[in-house]
């Protein structure tokens, strides 16, 4: 079954350092991911989205990379700042869908002053 | 912006209580969706709807269903609430062809006693 798997440990990070949350998935070739931010007690919100044929996406502080060999895509916060601090999923777009999306687990950052 | 509302932010029930969870999107879009979110085990897709009348079953529907009467409304509903119930439901919809996101609601925490 296809599957998405995000690191579950939480990332703890100093002020102005950059954060790195990687997202994998099995038993898929998606033509596009996404990422989502998740505060405390709300819905996710999305932040970006990368296609197949995008190496990398940028929206501000916030990179994104596609690998299609290695089925990873990661997610870059430069400059972390404690209001970024919540939690970031990742999520692909399955096929014959209808819109529908698997997402993974999400990861838990921590921006600390 | 887009608006999903969801009609409760926090609802206690009892077991064998038949609940309606309710979810008012207003970006005319086809798509919307059911998810339970616990600690460990991320976003699960209940239920999904792609047109009105239109419903279709996701990873865990069991003890659930749903209903799609007008485009921009989708309800959920526990036909006998049981404790393992007790969770955060969060709605979502989304366009149908493109490749955009979901817009989600801040969710409904559900405590079913």
């Amino acid at each position: 079954s296809q599957k998405i798997e995000q690191n579950s440990e939480a990332l703890n990070i100093q002020e102005g350092k950059t954060a790195t949350l990687t997202c994998n998935y099995t038993n898929y070739s998606p033509a596009y991911l996404q990422w989502y931010r998740q505060d405390p007690g709300r819905g996710p919100v999305f932040l970006l989205l990368i296609r197949e044929n995008e190496k990398e996406k940028r929206k501000e502080r916030l990179k994104v990379t596609f690998d299609t060999t290695l089925k990873q895509s990661l997610f870059h916060i430069t400059a972390s700042q404690p209001a970024d601090s919540a939690t970031y999923l990742c999520a692909f777009r399955l096929t014959d869908s209808w819109g529908k999306l698997q997402f993974g687990a999400g990861t838990q950052v921590v921006v600390t002053p | 912006d887009v608006k999903v509302t969801q009609s409760s932010r926090y609802l206690v029930k009892r077991t064998g209580e038949k609940v309606f969870l309710e979810c008012v999107q207003d970006m005319d879009h086809e798509n919307m969706f059911w998810y339970r979110q616990d600690p460990g085990l991320g976003l699960r897709l209940i239920y999904f709807s792609y047109d009105v009348k239109m419903k279709e079953k996701g990873d865990i529907p069991e003890g659930y269903s749903v209903s799609r009467e007008k485009k921009e409304r989708f309800s959920l509903i526990l036909e006998s609430a049981s404790t393992n119930q007790t969770s955060m439901y969060l709605c979502a919809s989304s366009f149908n062809k493109r490749r955009g996101p979901q817009h989600f609601g801040d969710g409904t925490r559900l405590s079913i006693l």
